[in-house]
């Protein structure tokens, strides 16, 4: 069975500030894991995922995650926070589980405030 | 454009009313899911159907009932839903397995119900 645990359930930083949102998985196999944002009333829109190949994963809008299996995390980051960061962000992990797998597991999300 | 589509984007609908969401994907995708999204609650998965044949259902209740005529099409049929039924309804469609590019979502249906 696979889990995801996302530390803080909202993150407040200031403008230009860095930003870090921490995410921590549970699989039994290696996983793929994936962030993804959702703006007030909108859908969820896929940022970056690890899909195994390079740890340190690059995304849209300036975000990158990097994958630890020692640490069972895949943190997101972004050196420097716009206003337009403000939204609410999940991590999720697709379990390569055998035969007809298809479910993601989704964390609880984490709500970044981005301070003026 | 995020290749899933939602209507309506806003419902407003009573206790006794009868109505239906919709979802439609042209992304060649062949598994398609609800979720339901309430104000500081989880993502819950409520339905996914993968090859048109619907192979989880979340002991979600009978008042919502899903169709999915073909693999890009998905409803929610909606009947005399409670107050706490209020949330934003989302529709996702992947390949399957989803592994290597997850799933993508549509912009999603807020309900209220009044």
């Amino acid at each position: 069975a696979q889990s995801v645990t996302q530390l803080g359930s909202h993150v407040s930083v200031s403008e230009g500030a860095l930003v870090l949102l921490r995410c921590n998985y549970s699989s039994s196999v290696p996983p793929y894991l994936f962030w993804y944002v959702q703006y007030p009333n909108q859908g969820l829109q896929l940022l970056l995922k690890y899909t195994s190949a390079a740890t340190l994963v690059k995304g849209i809008n300036g975000f990158e995650a990097e994958f630890k299996k020692s640490e069972t995390s895949f943190h997101l980051t972004k050196p420097s926070a716009h206003m337009s960061d403000a939204a609410e962000y999940f991590c999720a992990v697709s379990d390569l589980g055998g035969g007809s797998n298809y479910k993601l597991t989704f964390g609880k999300g984490t709500l970044l405030t981005v301070n003026p | 454009e995020t290749g899933v589509t939602q209507t309506p984007r806003h419902l407003v609908m009573g206790m006794t009313n009868k109505k239906s969401l919709k979802c439609e994907q042209h992304l060649g995708h062949n598994a398609m899911y609800w979720y339901k999204q309430s104000a500081k609650k989880p993502l819950e998965l409520m339905f996914v159907y993968s090859l048109e044949e619907r192979v989880e259902n979340n002991s979600v209740p009978s008042r919502f009932s899903p169709e999915c005529p073909n693999s890009s099409h998905l409803f929610l049929h909606l009947h005399t839903l409670q107050p706490e039924d209020s949330a934003l309804y989302l529709c996702a469609s992947s390949q399957v397995p989803p592994s290597n590019y997850g799933y993508t979502f549509g912009s999603g249906t807020r309900l209220t119900v009044v």
